[in-house]
């Protein structure tokens, strides 16, 4: 069975200083992986995905993300935080010939000025 | 391009009653899916049409149905609402394959009563 951990509901961080959001799955074969974004009362936007190829993948607004094959994680980073970063993220899971996502529970991101 | 736009944005309804949610897929975008999201329950999976058929299904009961239009919009319907139906509905598009990202609508907020 496919499943995504976020093992964190809650990061908070200082403005200024690196934010990392876990991600972990557990998926049969090759995984695709994404990060989404949610502001309060808006739909879900697209920051990045790991298909294949390098495992560093950069995505918007300064996000990028580490596919690590043999922990089975896919964290979020971004070296310095902002305060408009505070939001919830998601993680999400696919897998070759499978068009179903399966999404992590959601991290809610704190950045304090 | 104009995004994934979902109608009504905000709905109130009683129990027993049933309703109707639509959504507008970017253009081009054939594959549709929907998703409940709750403070429970997170982001839970209802189905997925492509091509006007229903290709992937979460574990929802029979209450919760959808479809697909030839233009790729789709509706989706629940009948005889229960209080626990109230959620944030999402829509989400993308081209067709396992690998594209999917985009989200900024979603319908169903209350019920």
């Amino acid at each position: 069975a496919q499943s995504v951990a976020q093992p964190e509901d809650q990061v908070n961080v200082a403005e200024g200083n690196p934010l990392t959001v876990k991600c972990t799955y557990s998926v049969s074969g090759n995984p695709y992986l994404f990060w989404y974004v949610q502001y309060p009362n808006r739909g879900l936007q697209f920051l990045l995905k790991y298909i294949t190829g390098d495992n560093l993948v950069k995505g918007s607004y300064g996000f990028e993300a580490e596919f690590n094959k043999s922990q089975t994680s896919f964290h979020l980073k971004k070296p310095s935080a902002l305060v408009s970063d505070s939001a919830l993220y998601f993680c999400a899971v696919g897998r070759n010939n499978f068009n179903k996502f399966y999404f992590g529970s959601g991290t809610k991101l704190n950045v304090k000025p | 391009k104009a995004g994934v736009t979902q109608t009504p944005r905000y709905l109130i309804k009683t129990r027993g009653q049933q309703v109707t949610l639509s959504c507008s897929p970017i253009s081009g975008h054939r594959s549709v899916s929907w998703y409940q999201q709750t403070p429970g329950q997170g982001l839970q999976f209802l189905f997925e049409y492509f091509s006007e058929t229903q290709r992937n299904k979460g574990n929802f009961p029979g209450r919760f149905s959808g479809r697909q239009f030839s233009n790729s919009r789709s509706e989706m319907n629940v009948s005889t609402l229960e209080l626990g139906d109230s959620a944030l509905y999402l829509c989400a598009s993308k081209p067709a394959g396992p690998t594209d990202t999917q985009y989200f609508g900024p979603g319908t907020r169903l209350t019920v009563l």
